[in-house]
This record gives C-alpha cells, sequence and structure tokens, in this order.
C-alpha cells in the first residue's frame, strides 16, 4: 500500500497569484498523477509525473499552467499560476502501487480562488 | 474510448437496507477495476480492487462482483450504517494504458 500526504490541505488565494501544492508519499513509486475534481464533478487527470522525465500533460492542460517538478520517487509538486476562480477545485496526488498496480491517492487540497 | 456510467446518481436508504451500486463500461479489455469512496471535500479511500481475471471480491460488509463480458460491476454494501453515506467512485484501468477512467459516482445518503 501508500500512504499519501498533501500540503496545504485547503487555500484561499487571489484571482493572479500562484499557488504550489506538494504531495509525499511513504514509499517509492515510479508513477505520480495529479487530478482535479470541480465542484460536483468526478476526476479529470491533469499528468502524470515520472522521476526523471518531463510531465505528461493531458488534453486541456499545459505546463505554463500547471507547472510539475518530480525531484525523487517520493515526492511531486503541482503548481497553480496565474489563478483565477475556474481553478477552484481539489486537487489530488495519486500513485500506484504494489504488484497489482492498485491505484492511492492523497487526502486532496481545496483550492478557492476569490 | 472507455466509457465508465454507475447508476443511480444518487441513492438514499434507511438504515440497515443492503446497498447495490452499479458500474457499467463499455471496453472488456480491462486490466483491473476498484472501488473507492469519497466523502464531501475529501480525498478518495480505495476499498476494494478486482482483477480482470477475478469474478468478486470481499472485505467485511463489502462485496464487488466484476463480469468482464458484459462489463458489469457491482458494489453490494451489506446492513448500511449512517457512516457509509458518502460518494462511492467506481474506476477502470485497461490493458494496454496506466490511466484509470472514473465513473461520475453515486451519492448515497443512509437515513438513521
Amino acid at each position: 500500500s501508500a500512504v499519501i500526504s498533501q500540503k496545504p490541505s485547503r487555500d484561499i488565494c487571489q484571482r493572479g497569484t500562484s499557488l504550489t501544492i506538494q504531495c509525499q508519499v511513504d514509499s517509492q513509486v515510479t508513477m505520480m498523477f495529479w487530478y482535479r475534481q470541480q465542484p460536483g464533478q468526478s476526476l479529470t487527470l491533469i499528468a502524470t509525473a515520472n522521476q526523471g522525465s518531463e510531465a505528461t500533460y493531458e488534453s486541456g492542460f499545459v505546463i505554463d499552467k500547471f507547472p510539475i517538478s518530480r525531484p525523487n520517487l517520493t515526492f511531486s509538486t503541482l503548481t497553480v499560476s496565474n489563478m483565477s476562480p475556474e481553478d477552484s477545485s481539489i486537487y489530488l496526488c495519486s500513485v500506484i502501487a504494489g504488484e497489482i498496480y492498485e491505484q492511492y491517492f492523497g487526502p486532496g487540497t481545496r483550492l478557492t480562488v476569490t | 474510448k472507455q466509457e465508465v456510467t454507475q447508476i443511480p446518481a444518487a441513492l438514499s436508504v434507511p438504515e440497515g437496507e443492503n446497498l447495490v451500486l452499479n458500474c457499467s463500461f463499455t471496453d472488456s479489455a480491462i486490466y483491473n477495476l476498484q472501488w473507492f469512496r469519497q466523502d464531501p471535500g475529501k480525498g478518495l479511500t480505495s476499498l476494494l480492487l478486482i482483477q480482470s481475471s477475478q469474478r468478486e471480491q470481499t472485505s467485511g460488509r463489502l462485496n464487488a462482483s466484476l463480469d468482464k463480458s458484459s462489463g458489469r460491476s457491482t458494489l453490494y454494501i451489506a446492513a448500511s450504517q449512517p457512516g457509509d453515506s458518502a460518494t462511492y467512485l467506481c474506476a477502470v484501468r485497461p490493458r494496454n494504458d496506466y490511466k484509470l477512467s472514473f465513473g461520475a459516482g453515486t451519492t448515497v445518503t443512509v437515513r438513521a
């Protein structure tokens, strides 16, 4: 299994500013994912972050808006840049662990942009 | 592209009743299927994972079945309790990709 922590757990930010979310895993994992969950919606994958390479972004998400770092096998950050109210969401870090490819999620970062 | 559908979108039952949550998917070439629970404003908790070669998995009051040929999975929760109130999400991992495809979820309310 994998235990994931995220910081901050929630934040209220002003339009035009940036927020960096941290994700820490208690074991080494190859694949880390960042998801967004807008109010009342299901999860949308933002990008896949592999250590030692550039993150792979899904359609509709770009590196300038959501830069990601993955400095080692237990840590990643997601920055939400130049925020607007439409960025108000829960941001979730996730990993795949174990031989059966079970996916685990962090507790989420609840972001409100005013 | 894999499409995952969960019906119903919402469900309200009295305490003690058994819950039946449905998940259907369009492409049967799956690696595994996971059921998650999400409390409001929180992350996802993995409940059960069924591998493609399995027909069901059980954990306590929870039982999940998988019928790959018909593209369906069902999550049964026995003797529901108010603490079972949450949104339940089904997610499918395809055989040829690492990315999960999620359903929209079923929001369950168990009335005391």
